[in-house]
């Protein structure tokens, strides 16, 4: 079963705005990463937080973890078209080396 | 740079047909791993090889599916004999062990009739 479950499964928001979602897990962790996947693509890596981070930021995208309550979220700021794509949320536990579990990913449709 | 390479980009083959798909990852990544991938899911790993060696290979369904990574650079998929349910999007990643993000080639899409 998948560890990450992303919240929502689908998000759609205009140009401009903000897109938040959310992955929560249940084992500890090593850390917490984001990838985003166009249709029909691979996976391309967004940005990783370590478990004893807090707070993380890479140009537009932010992502915060909370291992307290087993969660994290990625906000994309100012939102474009060339977002929409699907956001997966994929964990690396203390236990499993350099495996990775993926949830199952929230669609966000940016409309121009 | 190129990226992770895999062929072929879609394969469609008759249920209890053999099928095989192949992985290049990037030059010098000692990790590799393959994936598949359900329609509206989250990639769930099959195998992962440091250099030559599968290291973990507890969720490949070992009586249909097969793996092997020769010399520690490209690695084969092996499915036989397919099944109706293995209709799905094989994904193969490659990471070093400097950085901990992994790098994905564009899947093969396999569909089986």
């Amino acid at each position: 079963s998948q560890q990450g479950e992303e919240d929502p499964q689908a998000l759609s928001i205009q140009e401009g705005e903000n897109a938040t979602m959310n992955c929560s897990y249940k084992t500890s962790i090593n850390n917490l990463q984001w990838y985003r996947q166009n249709s029909g693509r691979g996976l391309v890596h967004l940005i990783l937080i370590r478990s004893n981070e807090r707070e993380k930021h890479s140009g537009r995208l932010r992502v915060t973890l909370d291992t307290s309550k087993k969660s994290s979220s990625l906000l994309i700021t100012a939102s474009r078209a060339a977002d929409t794509a699907s956001y997966f949320c994929a964990t690396e536990r203390e236990t499993s080396g350099s495996r990775l579990t993926f949830g199952e990913g929230t669609q966000l449709t940016v409309n121009p | 740079e190129a990226g992770v390479v895999q062929s072929p980009r879609y394969k469609i083959i008759e249920k209890k047909q053999p099928v095989a798909f192949w992985c290049n990852p990037i030059s010098g990544h000692n990790t590799l791993y393959w994936y598949r991938q359900n329609l509206g899911q989250g990639p769930e790993l099959l195998i992962r090889y440091e250099n030559e060696e599968a290291v973990d290979d507890s969720q490949l369904p070992k009586d249909r599916f097969s793996a092997e990574r020769l010399k520690g650079v490209d690695s084969t998929l092996k499915i036989q004999p397919a099944e109706l349910g293995d209709s799905a999007v094989y994904l193969c990643a490659s990471r070093d062990y400097v950085h901990n993000e992994q790098f994905f080639g564009p899947g093969t899409r396999l569909t089986v009739l």
